[in-house]
């Protein structure tokens, strides 16, 4: 079945540091591919998608690129801020009509 | 243009009770998606309503049920409740005729806490 593997955290950076986090997938045929995020007490936020090999998905700085030959999606930003401490999911979309999710990275970022 | 909305925010029940939580789609939606999320866990799809019809469902059990009305709301039911389904209960709509491609909305969710 579709499965998600994300790095696990959590991650701390100081405020304009570079961000990377993993992201790779198994999954049958083109699925399509999405980065969440979630603040605290609050749902999911769609940051980003992807939805076919070679696409980048941008938003608010961050940036992630459908690689279908190393079946991977990771985030980047090139410098984080305060205000994007939360916890980041990736997720696809496969064969079925349901969304896959990653166990979630916990970004931390100090002043 | 309102987002989706979920309700209660919050529930405490005791384990054997039964319990039902709401969601109203973002406007212009016709297909809702309901998800488990345990604490430190990423969300877990449990079924999808699409004309008020079960159209997916994930590994849980028929304890968890639901219902989709003609206004495209839904209904989660969770019928004699256990310790374990103490979680984040996240509902999510889409486009169903955008097929593989959708793109989903989420709700708040409702934090369901069982004693």
């Amino acid at each position: 079945g579709d499965s998600v593997t994300q790095m696990e955290g959590p991650v701390t950076l100081s405020e304009e540091a570079f961000l990377t986090i993993n992201c790779t997938y198994t999954a049958t045929g083109y699925p399509s591919l999405f980065w969440y995020v979630q603040y605290p007490g609050e749902g999911l936020q769609l940051l980003l998608k992807a939805t076919k090999a070679d696409d980048k998905g941008s938003n608010k700085g961050f940036e992630a690129t459908y690689r279908k030959e190393t079946t991977s999606f990771h985030l980047e930003k090139g410098s984080v801020q305060v205000s994007d401490s939360a916890v980041y999911f990736c997720a696809l979309a496969g064969s079925a009509r349901q969304l896959t999710f990653g166990s979630g990275t916990q970004l931390t970022v100090l002043p | 243009d309102a987002g989706v909305t979920q309700s209660p925010t919050h529930l405490i029940k005791t384990r054997g009770q039964q319990v039902t939580l709401r969601c109203s789609p973002k406007s212009g939606h016709d297909t809702v998606s309901w998800y488990q999320q345990a604490l430190g866990q990423g969300p877990q799809f449990i079924f999808q309503y699409y004309e008020e019809e079960e159209r997916q469902r994930g590994n849980f059990p028929d304890r968890f049920s639901g219902h989709q009305f003609p206004n495209y709301s839904s209904e989660l039911n969770v019928n004699a409740l256990l310790l374990g389904d103490s979680a984040l209960y996240l509902c999510a709509s889409s486009l169903g005729r955008q097929g593989l491609r959708y793109e989903q909305y989420f709700g708040p969710g409702t934090r369901l806490t069982v004693t």
